[in-house]
């Protein structure tokens, strides 16, 4: 089993709908957890940052985190085309200092 | 915000040179850089947790005499690859924290780096 799993996608959304992206973990003493954008060929950068049970909103992105699931998903309202990128859901385990990520899931926001 | 530099952005060279990538963190302190490394269409993989003033920690499978990391300040780690070879071929991204576990990761703009 992997540490962090993701459906790779593609998703595809028309501009302006909610995509919705999950996420589930296998190391249930995992305590921080992290949603990154990336852009084909560039570094990942930070969207999300999520801690405790329930949701974290920013903007048009919400984050919801439902640890006793090992859960954790990407909710972006009014999708844009410029969301077009692949989000990698990333998490930082039990005695661990790094994060591990998911394979990641490729969106699509249809103009 | 915390600020990641990576140097240089993209390498092409011969089978059999080595290579240096440097991260440095530009406005704070990072006494923990991580290094990943992520081929085409796949995910980032750790290969080392850079340690300043002692040594890095690999993961499993990833050969420390081939990838050398020093970390000799709190703002700079070095990434070597030695005597690269085609399947070296990959992008290298470096990573650091500011402060504590519940900050986030931040990452360098990644190096492409194309071995002939």
């Amino acid at each position: 089993q992997k540490e962090v799993e993701q459906n790779s996608g593609p998703l595809s959304v028309p501009e302006g709908a909610i995509a919705s992206l999950n996420c589930t973990y296998s190391d249930r003493g995992s305590q921080s957890f992290f949603w990154y954008r990336q852009y084909s060929g560039k570094s990942p950068e930070l969207i999300m940052s999520i801690y405790s049970n329930g949701d974290k909103e920013d903007g048009r992105f919400t984050a919801q985190l439902n640890k006793a699931s090992q859960y954790v998903s990407l909710l972006i309202r009014d999708s844009q085309p410029s969301d077009s990128a692949t989000y990698l859901c990333a998490v930082i385990g039990t005695g661990r200092r790094a994060l591990t990520f998911g394979s990641g899931t490729r969106l699509q926001v249809q103009p | 915000g915390a600020v990641v530099s990576q140097h240089p952005s993209w390498v092409i060279c011969k089978s059999g040179t080595s290579v240096k990538i440097e991260c440095r963190s530009l406005d704070f302190q990072a006494t923990t850089m991580f290094w990943y490394r992520q081929f085409p269409k796949q995910s980032l993989m750790l290969m080392a947790t850079s340690n300043e003033g002692s040594k890095a920690t690999y993961e499993q499978g990833v050969e420390k005499d081939k990838f050398l990391i020093n970390h000799a300040s709190l703002t700079l780690s070095t990434l070597t690859v030695t005597s690269a070879h085609p399947e070296d071929s990959s992008f290298y991204i470096c990573s650091a924290r500011d402060r504590g576990l519940e900050q986030p990761q931040h990452f360098g703009d990644g190096t492409r780096l194309s071995i002939l």
